[in-house]
């Protein structure tokens, strides 16, 4: 089975701290992705990418960077924490360069910025 | 562009009734694939199905069916005879290779199953 891991399930971090989200998938798949899932909006993706040190904006980048030095960990960084990124934050990863791959999601982050 | 609406934002139904879940598309793409997940309280997206854009045969999995009509651009997903377990958000999904693999997500449904 895919197997994508977050590192933390809850966390409560306090306005401009800088926060690392972290995740790893054990299935040697090249994309990786990270979302934000908030109610009435469904998720929106922040970042993607396609390969080790590759790293393309989704839809709402702002406020967020992204590091993948290894091909099984990507991660998500918010250098200075805002209360409006209080949310669930969702990593997924999905196989290959051809389309139409299933992509496979995390358990989810939560983060509550205060 | 790319887009996936689900309408019906929250759905509840008491035990063993059947409950259809709607989702319309829209790409210029010819080839594309939808998806249906599945978000249980515990949070992780479970995938539920896979679908190309040149199949457009029904699919049944136990209680589970889904109906694509391109005709209509709309992937529905049926639960016959619902139980508490499936109380969950659903989630459809679009992706287009022409896209960069890109995935559009609806905003789901959230489904109550009433025991």
């Amino acid at each position: 089975d895919v197997k994508v891991t977050q590192s933390s399930r809850y966390l409560v971090k306090r306005t401009g701290e800088k926060v690392f989200l972290e995740c790893v998938q054990d299935m040697d798949h090249e994309n990786m992705f990270w979302y934000r899932q908030d109610p009435g909006l469904g998720l929106r993706l922040i970042y993607f990418s396609y390969d080790v040190k590759m790293k393309e904006k989704g839809d709402i980048p702002e406020g967020y960077s992204v590091s993948r030095e290894k091909k099984e960990r990507f991660s998500l960084i918010l250098e200075s924490a805002s209360t409006n990124q209080t949310s669930m934050y969702l990593c997924a990863s999905s196989p290959g360069q051809a389309g139409g791959n299933t992509i496979y999601f995390g358990e989810g982050s939560w983060l509550t910025v205060v | 562009a790319q887009k996936v609406t689900q309408a019906q934002t929250e759905i509840s139904v008491v035990e063993k009734e059947d409950v259809t879940l709607d989702c319309v598309y829209e790409t210029r793409d010819t080839t594309y694939y939808l998806f249906w997940y599945k978000q249980p309280p515990s949070g992780e997206l479970v995938f539920l199905i896979r679908r190309n854009s040149f199949d457009e045969q029904n699919e049944i999995s136990g209680r589970y069916s889904w109906n694509f009509q391109k005709s209509t651009s709309s992937f529905n997903f049926t639960i016959t005879a619902s139980q508490v377990v499936d109380s969950a958000v659903y989630f459809c999904a679009l992706i287009s290779p022409n896209t960069g693999n890109q995935f559009y997500f609806g905003t789901g449904t959230s489904l109550t199953v009433i025991p």
